[in-house]
């Protein structure tokens, strides 16, 4: 079975422009992650969803950022608009029940 | 208060030489639930293992072994004959109770394999 699948792997957008990061978590896992990871702060949980509604989005940094979940294959993390300090590299996970599997990342640079 | 403490920032030690990842937990749950995860140079983060708070076998998988001493609160990660590919940052984690599958984060230890 494939891995978490995101796209796009990079990208580069100027500041103000809208960014979607998109996922497509492993089948059959009840519950979808989103992380942001930097240098300054680590790794952090911005918001998850148990069976596509979203569980606890307190991680969430402001309201420039929403995630949706629309079924069960696909969610997305949109920033709009952006700013350079959204600059990171943002993963999404998924997860049958304890255990999270992450996909492969995606780096967002805010010129 | 840290939940989960990796006190060991960075670590380098010379191929071949056994290391030892140190993870300190934090936690009223007694159910509660460790894991190890790996993020090599290229980014992406690997699940290693998960041990739940009622077993604490020792676990063994070819040149890693972790350590889980509900005694001290700890879950300690040792590589064994250690290789370059085996440089990376490793994550240790925690998620506490039964039904909440949040983790949370230690902060890592960064391993340097020196050849």
């Amino acid at each position: 079975d494939a891995g978490v699948i995101q796209s796009p792997r990079h990208e580069v957008t100027e500041m103000g422009q809208e960014v979607t990061l998109r996922c497509k978590p492993i089948s059959g896992h009840d519950y979808l992650f989103w992380y942001r990871q930097t240098m300054m702060r680590g790794l952090e949980l911005l918001i998850y969803f148990n069976n596509n509604v979203p569980i606890d989005d307190s991680g969430m940094p402001e309201d420039r950022f929403s995630a949706k979940m629309p079924n069960a294959s696909f969610s997305t993390l949109k920033i709009q608009p952006s700013e350079p300090r959204d600059s990171a590299v943002y993963f999404c996970a998924s997860s049958p029940r304890n255990e999270q599997y992450f996909g492969p990342g995606t780096r967002l640079t805010v010129t | 208060a840290q939940k989960v403490t990796q006190a060991q920032t960075e670590i380098s030690v010379v191929e071949k030489e056994d290391v030892t990842l140190d993870c300190v937990y934090e936690t009223r749950d007694t159910t509660y639930y460790l894991f190890w995860y790996k993020q090599p140079p290229s980014g992406e983060l690997v699940f290693l293992i998960r041990r739940n708070s009622f077993d604490e076998q020792n676990e063994i998988s070819g040149r890693y072994s972790w350590n889980f001493q509900k005694s001290t609160s700890s879950f300690n990660f040792t590589i064994t004959a250690s290789q370059v590919v085996d440089s990376a940052v490793y994550f240790c984690a925690l998620s506490e109770g039964d039904s909440n599958y949040q983790l949370i984060w230690g902060a890592g230890t960064k391993l340097i394999i020196k050849p």
